[in-house]
This record gives C-alpha cells, structure tokens and sequence, in this order.
C-alpha cells in the first residue's frame, strides 16, 4: 500500500462546479500535509498547507481529518484556469510524500 | 527572490553517457531536495539534505545515482552511466524546515536515448 493514496481522476467539471479531492495517509506520524498544483510541462506549485484542521483561501478549502487520516481539498464555483493536476503530500521529519496526483479539467 | 533554479531545462543524451543535473536552492533554505517524475510512477523522492549533509537516500534508485551538496547554493545529482529508463523530469525543491512548504525548481526534462 502507498503511503499517500490519491484517486488519479480525471475529474470532468463544468465550469462553476464544487469539486472535491480526497487523499489517505498510512503514517500516523505525519505532521504536515500540503496541496499542491501542477500545469502541463511545470512544477508543482504550493496550492495550501494544513498543518492543523483546515484552512481556506478564497474558493479553496483544505480539510484534515487525524483520526481517519485524511486530508481533502475542496474547489468552489471552479473556473477554467483551475485545469491541472492536484497532489497532496504528507510530512514527516522532512520527507514529504506525494500522492499520485488528481487531474482537473474544468470545461465550459 | 529568483525561487529554485536549476541547470539545464532540457538534456537530451545517449545511453551510457554522464549526466549532470544542477539546482541552487532559495537562500537560507536548509533543506533540499531532488525528485524524479514520470508518468507511471508520479513525484518520487530521490534524496534529501540538510545543512548540506545527506540525511535519507533511500529513494536513490541505484549505484549509478550520486547527489552531493558542496554548500548551502548548490547541488548537483550525477546519473553514470544513463539509460533510457532515466528519462524523465528530475525536479528540485528547497524549504525552510523539515515540515515546511517545499518550493520547487522549474525541473529538467531529461531523455536517453
């Protein structure tokens, strides 16, 4: 079992759409988990950290749940330019584990 | 700040050749790290250092993979000898602590032919 599972997609949305990610930890000594974006042909672009329950940031909500171990991340009224893959990753004493990576594509 | 940067964009080379791979983290970042992506097996990590000393390389693939860290702005990861299977993009990234956000390098695509 990966210690990061993250379900691939494609996930196919219209344009305004609440999309929903969900990634599992194995290692219950995680203590940072992070969401990252990532365009076609570039790096992975730090989206949101999560270092305790949730955090948000205008349309984008992250979630932790500890005792399920398991991290989600929610995209609201989602736009076009919010096509792109979505990778969770989990910390612990600096290794930072990535899922396999969620692919978006909002279409209009 | 000019964020991580890394050394070629792009590498194109034969089978049996040296490859070298540069990266030059944010400064004052402790931490770095190198990566290898592809699309099979997504962002693996190779190799990670600490105030330039090497603490899991665990993720290095095999004795043809070397990473070194002579100062805290740079490093380099050395495949000897490449095969075609080490295509791929092979990204660095940095942070400021061991839990932190990391922050990644644009990437070099490489290919063996």
């Amino acid at each position: 079992r990966k210690e990061v599972e993250q379900d691939p997609g494609p996930f196919n949305v219209p344009e305004g759409a609440t999309v929903a990610f969900n990634c599992t930890y194995s290692n219950s000594a995680s203590q940072s988990f992070f969401w990252y974006r990532q365009d076609c042909r570039k790096e992975p672009k730090l989206l949101m950290s999560v270092y305790s329950s949730g955090n948000e940031d205008g349309r984008f909500t992250a979630q932790l749940n500890r005792a399920s171990q398991y991290i989600s991340l929610l995209i609201r009224d989602s736009k076009l330019s919010d096509s792109a893959t979505y990778t969770c990753g989990s910390s612990n004493t600096g290794k930072l584990i990535f899922g396999q990576g969620t692919t978006l594509q909002v279409k209009p | 700040d000019a964020g991580v940067i890394q050394s070629p964009r792009h590498e194109v080379t034969e089978m049996g050749q040296e490859v070298t791979l540069r990266c030059k983290p944010i400064s004052g970042h402790d931490y770095l790290f190198w990566y290898r992506q592809t699309m099979m097996r997504g962002l693996e990590l190779l190799i990670y250092f600490n105030n330039n000393v090497p603490i899991d390389d665990s993720g290095m693939p095999e004795d043809r993979f070397s990473a070194k860290m002579p100062n805290a702005s740079f490093s380099t990861l050395k495949i000897q000898p490449s095969e075609p299977r080490d295509s791929a993009v092979y990204f660095c990234a940095s942070s400021l602590a061991d839990v932190r956000e990391q922050y990644f390098g644009p990437g070099t695509r490489l290919t063996v032919t």
